[in-house]
Formats: structure tokens, C-alpha cells, sequence
């Protein structure tokens, strides 16, 4: 069975703060999308990633194949950055898994 | 910046009907897919479409959802007959390669009564 597993499941943060996402997943994988969901509903692409490290930004992904894990992080977060953070493996038969998420807060 | 447009963006219709949710996805792009989130709930994947084909499709995805790229540029999912539980927001989204970045739409929230 695929299982995703997300943590935390909420976070706050101050303005400012180094901010990390987990996400462990129970199946071999193909890939891995980190997603942005806004409050409004709307979803975000972050990244795409099957292995080592991708950066865009002020945000950092890296995964584990071996592990099955892998993490977000942003760096001096912003109120902006407020959303709910989604991982979404793609296992080997194409279909992604997704996470229930991480809600994000970040205070002024 | 390119994107991907839903419409409507909200639909409502009897337990029963026929509905269509439309998406034009990105014009250069060849994966598409589409994708639920009931409320409350977490995303949960339909469905994806390449070469005019369904590549893979999950368990939620049975006879009475269809898919259909009727022409260049829309690319549509089908519900025969709603049910109550078919109620949730619909995700396009669409790739220019099967690794790529998807970019989703803003969704259609398809209510049943």
C-alpha cells in the first residue's frame, strides 16, 4: 500500500526562522513533487525531484531514494509563505500518493 | 506566464446528471491529468493522459468517469452519472514532460445535491 507520511502536521514560525518539511513514503518511487496549496484552494508546482537536491529561491528540496524520505526547506521564511505544503510520490506504476499535508503559518 | 484555465470554476448539479469539467492546459504541453480533493480532505490523483491515451488511471477512476481531448486544446473529464459523493474540487494539470513540473489549474468546485 502507498503511504505517504507528513511532518508537522501544522507549524508556526516567526518571521525570519529556517523551516523543514518531512515526508516518508512506504513504496519505491520514480519521483517526487512538493506542492503549495494557497488558502484560496489554488496549487502550486515546487519542485519535481528524483534525486540529490533541487533549489528555487529561498526553498530547497532533497530526497533519499534509498531512505524513502524527503524534506522541504525554507530559508528566512515570510508571511507570504503561509500555505499548506503537500508530498506527492510518484510510484513506479505512475500514479501519484499524496501526503495530507503540512500547514505552514509564519508570523510577522 | 502560461497557464492552465478550469471552467467553470464552480458546478453544481443533481445526483444523476451528466457533468463536463473543462481544462486547457498549457499549449506546448503532452501529459495531462486531472485530480480530486474532496473537502477537508487530501488530493487525490484521477487520472493521466498522453498521446490521446490514458496512461494510468487510480481505483476512484472507474466506468463512469471518462476523459477526452476533444480537439488541440481542451481536455475534458466527464462524470456519466454524479453521485453525492462525487462532490469536491476538480485539478487539471498539465506537463511538457512525464518528469516535469505540473502546472495545475484553479480548479472546479463540482457540488451534488
Amino acid at each position: 500500500k502507498n503511504e505517504v507520511e507528513q511532518s508537522p502536521q501544522n507549524l508556526t514560525a516567526q518571521e525570519g526562522e529556517f523551516i523543514t518539511i518531512n515526508c516518508s513514503y512506504s513504496v519505491g518511487i520514480s519521483a517526487l513533487h512538493w506542492l503549495q496549496q494557497h488558502p484560496g484552494g489554488g496549487i502550486v508546482s515546487l519542485f519535481m525531484l528524483s534525486s540529490g537536491k533541487k533549489k528555487h529561491g529561498r526553498l530547497i528540496a532533497t530526497i533519499n531514494i534509498q531512505e524513502k524520505h524527503s524534506s522541504l526547506h525554507i530559508t528566512a521564511s515570510h508571511p507570504r509563505d503561509s500555505a499548506v505544503y503537500i508530498c506527492a510520490p510518484r510510484n513506479t506504476g505512475n500514479q501519484f500518493y499524496f501526503g495530507t499535508g503540512t500547514s505552514l503559518t509564519v508570523i510577522p | 506566464e502560461p497557464e492552465v484555465t478550469q471552467t467553470p470554476s464552480h458546478q453544481v448539479t443533481q445526483m444523476g446528471q451528466e457533468v463536463i469539467l473543462r481544462c486547457v492546459p498549457i499549449s506546448n504541453h503532452l501529459y495531462f491529468y486531472w485530480y480530486r480533493q474532496i473537502l477537508g480532505q487530501k488530493v487525490e490523483f484521477l487520472v493521466s493522459f498522453y498521446n490521446n491515451e490514458i496512461s494510468e488511471k487510480s481505483e476512484i477512476f472507474d466506468d463512469q468517469f471518462s476523459v477526452e481531448r476533444p480537439d488541440g486544446s481542451n481536455f475534458t473529464l466527464k462524470i456519466r452519472s454524479t453521485k453525492l459523493e462525487d462532490s469536491a474540487m476538480y485539478f487539471c494539470a498539465s506537463s511538457e514532460l512525464r518528469e516535469g513540473k505540473q502546472y495545475f489549474g484553479p480548479g472546479t468546485r463540482l457540488t451534488v445535491t
